[in-house]
């Protein structure tokens, strides 16, 4: 059984490029969130979705950052006009169900802001 | 905020037991509580999670407090490959987020 696959693995960007990070769940999870890891700090959550919709953005920049989740395909986030700041490790997780089953985790997407 | 303290770090000898604390003295009767790993540079790896029964798997074992105040990871036989931070997580049921906090640096010496 694939686990959460994220990519690219490594992101390299200019500033005030636009920064597309994907993630694949596992399989039968419809369950999708988002996480950002800065330097030699804990993960942060950022978005909760659920296929075609967003769940709890609480954690999400107000500004430049968003997130979705299609029928088909991938969970995507998406982060505008890149800045030095946006620099971090983004982590995804996935899970069956909101219930306690736990959420998994891909190997993250390194963005690296020039 | 994390609704969980850790130790800051923890050192233990190849082979040995690793008993790896957790107060969570705020628990609520609904909330879980979650370890993970994160081994340096790799996503956070689900250990195991459980309400108030002691739980083992095949990583771990999990002893939860009467209380239900706090808990203790136990890693029963350490390799070098446990060297991790380890983090307690509560969470509740139907809740999204998991709140990391910082977590304990587990160093494990041959």
């Amino acid at each position: 059984n694939a686990g959460v696959m994220q990519n690219p693995r490594h992101l390299v960007r200019r500033r005030g490029q636009e920064a597309r990070l994907r993630c694949s769940p596992m399989k039968g999870h419809s369950h999708v969130y988002w996480y950002r890891q800065l330097p030699e700090e804990g993960l942060k959550f950022m978005v909760y979705l659920q296929k075609e919709n967003i769940i709890d953005e609480s954690g999400m920049p107000k500004e430049r950052f968003s997130a979705e989740f299609p029928k088909e395909g991938p969970s995507i986030l998406r982060i505008q006009q890149v800045v030095r700041g946006d620099s971090a490790a983004y982590f995804c997780a996935s899970s069956p169900d909101s219930g306690n089953q736990p959420q998994h985790f891909g190997d993250g997407t390194r963005l690296s802001i020039l | 905020d994390a609704k969980t303290t850790q130790p800051t770090s923890m050192d233990c000898a190849e082979g040995r037991a690793a008993n790896l604390p957790c107060n969570h003295s705020t628990i609520s009767g609904n909330e879980y509580v979650y370890w993970y790993r994160q081994i340096h540079s790799q996503g956070p790896q689900y250990i195991i999670h459980g309400l108030k029964n002691n739980e083992t798997n095949e990583m771990a074992s999990l002893i939860i407090t009467e209380d239900r105040k706090s808990s203790t990871l136990i890693l029963p036989h350490a390799t070098l490959r446990d060297t991790a931070v380890y983090y307690c997580i509560v969470r509740a049921r139907n809740t999204d987020k998991l709140i990391f906090g910082t977590g304990t640096r587990l160093q494990v010496f041959p």
